[in-house]
């Protein structure tokens, strides 16, 4: 059974940082894309950054480009986002996901993370 | 980047069709993903590709496509489908950007 669990959601000043991480269990890790989808209280969903199998391919939506970082350890099967300078527009649960379909679908989900930036 | 456009909200009688649509330039290029998402849960992949059911979804589920429209339908609706449900595809940047639409709320009456 395909298994996404996230962690390291949490309260943060502006400004601050937080590093999320998703242990996944249940499939080969290392053959999958992954991303990061993000979801603002009463929102919609919003991508925010994904990469290669190998790490050796990262791509972020614009408005976190600089901020926050994703990256991965094949070895441990875990992906990770370090997110830097966060604003309260960041506020979101964050939900990791397989990635298929040459980027264009994610087929299994975490259950998500709150973080939430406060002024 | 691109937009992806759905409306957003939908209502169905049960037991009846309804159709969600998802617009915009990149469904030119890209297949359109449909998503279900119910209060306080993540969301499910339902329909990907031109026309694929992940295992377990509901065969009333079907997607289809033409010039930048995708569209998601249901063929007869039952209570437990009222959910939020969001299109997706890659964009058309040539990265592997990918762009989500606004989400569409389907209440079935």
């Amino acid at each position: 059974e395909v298994q996404l669990v996230e962690s390291g959601g949490g309260m943060v000043q502006r400004g601050g940082s937080l590093r999320l991480s998703c242990a996944a269990s249940g499939f080969t890790f290392s053959s999958y894309w992954m991303s990061w989808v993000r979801q603002a209280p009463g929102k919609g969903l919003e991508w925010v950054a994904n990469i290669k199998q190998d790490g050796s391919e990262k791509y972020y939506v614009d408005s976190v480009k600089g901020r926050f970082t994703i990256s991965r350890d094949n070895a441990k099967n875990s992906l990770y986002l370090q997110m830097n300078s966060l604003r309260a527009e960041d506020t979101a649960v964050y939900y990791c996901a397989t990635t298929r379909g040459g980027v264009n679908y994610f087929d299994y989900w975490g259950q998500g993370t709150l973080v939430t930036v406060s002024s | 980047s691109s937009e992806l456009t759905q409306d957003p909200a939908v209502s169905v009688a049960l037991g009846q069709t309804v159709r969600i649509t998802c617009q915009g330039d990149s469904l030119r290029s890209y297949y359109a993903s449909w998503y279900q998402q119910k209060p306080g849960q993540a969301p499910v992949l339902v329909i990907y590709g031109k026309n694929n059911r992940p295992s377990g979804i509901p065969d009333r589920f079907s997607g289809s496509s033409s010039g930048n429209t995708a569209s998601l339908t249901i063929t007869g609706a039952q209570a437990e489908d009222e959910a939020d449900y969001y299109c997706n595809s890659r964009d058309s940047s040539g990265n592997p950007h990918v762009v989500f639409g606004g989400g569409t709320k389907l209440t079935v009456l």
